[in-house]
């Protein structure tokens, strides 16, 4: 299978806890996103990186979030200290980027979806 | 800012029925890029079509076509003759200043 996979599929957790989520891109992406989606919308830009580079953050990308993309390849997203409004969708998607000023298709991975109790 | 509106919350028709799923957006960039997304039960995003803002052709591609129209910031999508797996959320969504912003999405239902 050579498209965006990402682990866990499901988290569940305690309101207070930390939690972590992994994403492999298509090998030959260079560009990386996270997006989040809840129930009945669209999804919603967090962050992106451009190899190991981390371009772009979202208002909506608070201090307990952290993302990274250490060597360019996957990268994990934490949220700490979980709250209730943290649960989600979070999805990754990769694409190919060069010159900023254009995009290539973006490809989704199947999301893991959090639930914050 | 951008912005995309997908006004139709929830379409409902019948297998073989043509379907056309509207999208309006809002952008000041002169050169960005619209997007649609199908969302099926399984939850995966699945890319549809990009279109650049210099392209104004409308595309076909099988039973899917789609209408882009600068004058009016529109960019819909039609489905002919309508299958039950076209059952789904279809998103549309605008690139620019290097992020995706999606409209809320509209859910087609399709009957047999």
């Amino acid at each position: 299978d050579t498209g965006v996979s990402q682990d866990p599929r499901h988290k569940i957790t305690k309101r207070g806890q930390n939690v972590t989520f992994r994403c492999d891109p298509i090998s030959e992406h260079n560009r990386l996103y996270w997006y989040r989606q809840t129930l009945g919308q669209g999804p919603e830009f967090l962050t992106y990186f451009q190899n190991e580079a981390q371009l772009e953050k979202s208002r909506l990308l608070s201090d307990r979030f952290s993302a990274e993309r250490p060597k360019g390849s996957f990268s994990t997203l934490e949220i700490q200290r979980t709250e209730q409004g943290d649960s989600a969708m979070y999805l990754c998607a990769s694409s190919l980027g060069g010159d900023r000023r254009y995009s290539y298709e973006q490809y989704f991975g199947p999301g893991t979806r959090l639930t914050v109790t | 800012a951008q912005k995309v509106t997908q006004a139709q919350t929830e379409i409902s028709v019948v297998e073989k029925e043509d379907v056309t799923l509207d999208c309006v957006y809002e952008t000041r960039d002169t050169t960005y890029y619209l997007f649609w997304y199908k969302q099926p039960p399984s939850g995966e995003l699945v890319f549809l079509i990009r279109r650049n803002s210099f392209d104004e052709q409308n595309e076909i591609s099988g039973r899917y076509s789609w209408n882009f129209q600068k004058s009016t910031s529109s960019f819909n999508f039609t489905i002919t003759a309508s299958q039950v797996v076209d059952s789904a959320v279809y998103f549309c969504a605008l690139w620019g200043f290097q992020k995706l912003v999606f409209g809320t999405g509209t859910r087609l239902l399709v009957s047999p």
